[in-house]
């Protein structure tokens, strides 16, 4: 049973425009919700998270919009780069387990120039 | 601070025999973290271990074993290996504190069994 599902799995975007993955859970106990990003040859690395008290989070380019009725949340990566073409990860983890994380499928990012 | 480490980071392995591989997480991380990598399932917890216990553990067979040592260091042991095992195991750490959550991940070993 896939608990965090991810779309899309792929994105083409131009370089300035907006990039929006998404990601449902279904899951209520889940309570940390991060994002990763992952390079070939490269594990994943974080680049935000959010708790479900908060309905938006904005790190830079990077922001997450959460909605807790509807048990989604999304990555927006504002004025795309180059550089961020990666594959992006979402994941969740309950109370007490946040080594534990369920990760969506995944969604690989091209940005264009 | 050095990052996560493991090693080593290609392995090529037949069916039937056993590998090990190990970690060393951030300086000061007790939770160990190691998740399986394939395409066809994506991104699995594997088990978690802090200060030398077993904390959580997925949903894989036995064959997947791991420890993890005084100095926080962490091994992972597989067991008469499948071609299913082909994979990238990555191993993460962390702080485990309710206000430090994030998990820091290694560069991964890559294992390919023939």
């Amino acid at each position: 049973q896939q608990q965090v599902k991810q779309s899309p799995q792929s994105l083409i975007v131009q370089k300035g425009g907006i990039s929006i993955i998404n990601c449902a859970y279904e899951n209520t106990a889940f309570d940390y919700f991060p994002w990763y990003q992952q390079f070939p040859g490269k594990g994943p690395a974080l680049l935000i998270a959010i708790r479900p008290d908060v309905s938006e989070k904005k790190e830079g380019r990077f922001t997450i919009s959460f909605n807790k009725s509807a048990k989604q949340f999304s990555l927006h990566i504002m004025d795309s780069q180059p550089g961020d073409s990666a594959t992006y990860f979402c994941a969740a983890s309950k109370p007490g387990t946040a080594s534990k994380l369920t990760f969506g499928t995944g969604t690989r990012l091209q940005v264009t120039l | 601070k050095a990052g996560v480490t493991q090693t080593p980071r290609y392995l090529i392995k037949t069916r039937g025999q056993q590998v090990t591989l190990s970690c060393s997480p951030i300086s000061g991380h007790r939770s160990v973290s190691w998740y399986q990598q394939t395409p066809g399932q994506g991104l699995q917890f594997l088990f978690e271990y802090f200060s030398e216990t077993q904390r959580n553990k997925g949903n894989f067979p036995g064959r997947f074993s791991g420890r993890q040592f005084s100095n926080s260091r962490s091994e992972m042991n597989v067991s008469t290996l499948e071609l299913g095992d082909s994979a990238l195991y990555l191993c993460a750490s962390s702080l485990a504190t309710v206000s430090a959550k994030t998990q820091y991940f290694g560069p991964g070993t890559r294992l390919l069994v023939l």
